[in-house]
């Protein structure tokens, strides 16, 4: 199982609303991501876990609230978003050797209104 | 820091053509380097990857990529392009642990 399971694969949400993504794997990868990606752009690291703690938060906005509640699930919270929130968000699992690849799930596509 | 660019924003080929997409890499070390696809809304897809050792590194659905130190690159190419190939490309780099700096991608468009 080389799978990385999103949900939900859509999402639309108001600005005072409060909502979950939510990301699987079971390749036992102990090292799990969450990106952000615009459209026409690039994907960019919003958080990374290691070893169900995190390890890297790249100056990400309170409103987003990741927690990895074991070595299979990541979350992100959702809470008060902007419409400029609007975006895919990627889940991505790796081994934690150096090099290794990431495998990346389907997405959830996130509509602010 | 590690960093990759990818000059070509946009690249239309004939269906059967030959297709090269360009990475160049900035880092001082032989770095680990990837290549990823991604369809209109999917998540990424891993193309292929270079770690060390034989430069010429073959993936999946039949492109390769070749690391050239001396030019800093990491060009992707594939003998003939099908209709299906049509998608983003990102050329790669890990930063720190294994989260990835993504170039700004190459949109590949297959006429027919």
């Amino acid at each position: 199982d080389t799978e990385v399971t999103q949900t939900p694969k859509h999402l639309v949400m108001g600005m005072t609303n409060k909502k979950s993504l939510k990301c699987e794997q079971h390749m036992g990868h102990r090292a799990m991501y969450w990106y952000k990606q615009k459209a026409k752009k690039p994907p960019e690291l919003m958080f990374v876990y290691s070893y169900e703690k995190l390890s890297i938060n790249e100056s990400v906005p309170s409103r987003f609230s990741p927690e990895c509640p074991n070595s299979s699930l990541l979350n992100l919270h959702l809470h008060a978003l902007q419409p400029e929130d609007s975006a895919l968000y990627l889940c991505a699992s790796s081994q934690t050797r150096p090099g290794t690849e990431a495998f990346f799930g389907q997405g959830t596509r996130l509509t602010v209104v | 820091a590690q960093s990759v660019t990818q000059p070509d924003i946009h690249i239309t080929v004939s269906e059967g053509a030959s297709l090269e997409l360009r990475c160049n890499y900035s880092y001082g070390a032989t770095p680990y380097l990837f290549w990823y696809v991604q369809s209109p809304g999917q998540g990424l897809q891993l193309l292929l990857k270079y770690f060390s050792g034989d430069t010429l590194v073959q993936g999946i659905k039949g492109f390769e990529a070749e690391f050239k130190r001396s030019q800093s690159s990491f060009n992707l190419r594939k003998p003939s392009v099908h209709w299906s190939d049509a998608a983003e490309y990102f050329c790669a780099v890990p930063t720190g642990a294994n989260n990835l700096f993504f170039g700004t991608g190459t949109r590949l468009t297959v006429i027919p």
